[in-house]
């Protein structure tokens, strides 16, 4: 089955600073990728995905890439700010069903 | 916007009971699913339900636990008898065809 790695597990950055989280997946077949964000005592929430067909998004102050070759995927979140600060995760899946394989999580600290 | 809710937002029980966690996913959605986060893991799935009936399930997801949507509006994950391990966050996610929006979960404390 797919298997998602996460990194890293915590990051901490300057207001105003860009943030990186990366990801890998293990099984070729998936073709979806999407990212969560995660706040204190709520479900995750979706912030942005990406498809195999696309090897870049952007979303105002967050993009994605992919690079369906070396099977990892990155989120860029540019002039972080502190309500940025959560857990995100991001996730994996393939065209054989709609189950979501996570990764670890990242807990994003920004400092004001 | 509409969203997943759920209900309770914290359940404790003991060894052994039932449990039944509610979710009410958003209306025009056709798939549903159940996740759960024991606490400082990982995000896991359960199982996804289209059409009134399971349409996968992981290893997770042994003969303890059903899903049901006994109406237009409700889906519900029950736990037969539940075990120590059983303790984490469930949540609760609908979707049209891809992208899953989730409920705030569910805390299940067992002691």
């Amino acid at each position: 089955g797919e298997n998602v790695e996460q990194h890293p597990s915590t990051l901490s950055v300057q207001e105003g600073d860009s943030a990186v989280i990366k990801c890998t997946y293990s099984d070729s077949a998936s073709n979806y990728f999407p990212w969560y964000k995660q706040e204190l005592g709520k479900g995750p929430q979706l912030i942005i995905d990406i498809r195999s067909n696309v090897g870049e998004k952007k979303d105002q102050r967050i993009a994605v890439t992919l690079n369906k070759t070396a099977k990892h995927f990155s989120l860029h979140i540019t002039e972080t700010q502190p309500e940025d600060s959560a857990v995100y995760f991001c996730a994996a899946r393939n065209n054989a069903g709609n189950m979501l394989t996570f990764g670890g999580g990242t807990r994003l600290m920004v400092k004001p | 916007e509409p969203e997943v809710t759920q209900t309770p937002s914290h359940q404790v029980t003991q060894m052994g009971q039932e449990v039944i966690l509610r979710c009410v996913p958003i209306s025009n959605h056709l798939y549903f699913y159940w996740y759960r986060q024991i606490l400082g893991q990982k995000v896991e799935f359960l199982v996804s339900f289209y059409n009134n009936e399971i349409s996968e399930k992981s290893e997770i997801f042994d003969d303890q636990f059903s899903v049901e949507r006994p109406d237009g509006s409700n889906f519900t994950l029950k736990i037969r008898s539940t075990k120590l391990e059983d303790s984490a966050m469930y949540f609760c996610a609908s979707s049209v065809i891809g992208d899953q929006g989730f409920g705030p979960g569910t805390r299940l404390t067992v002691t």
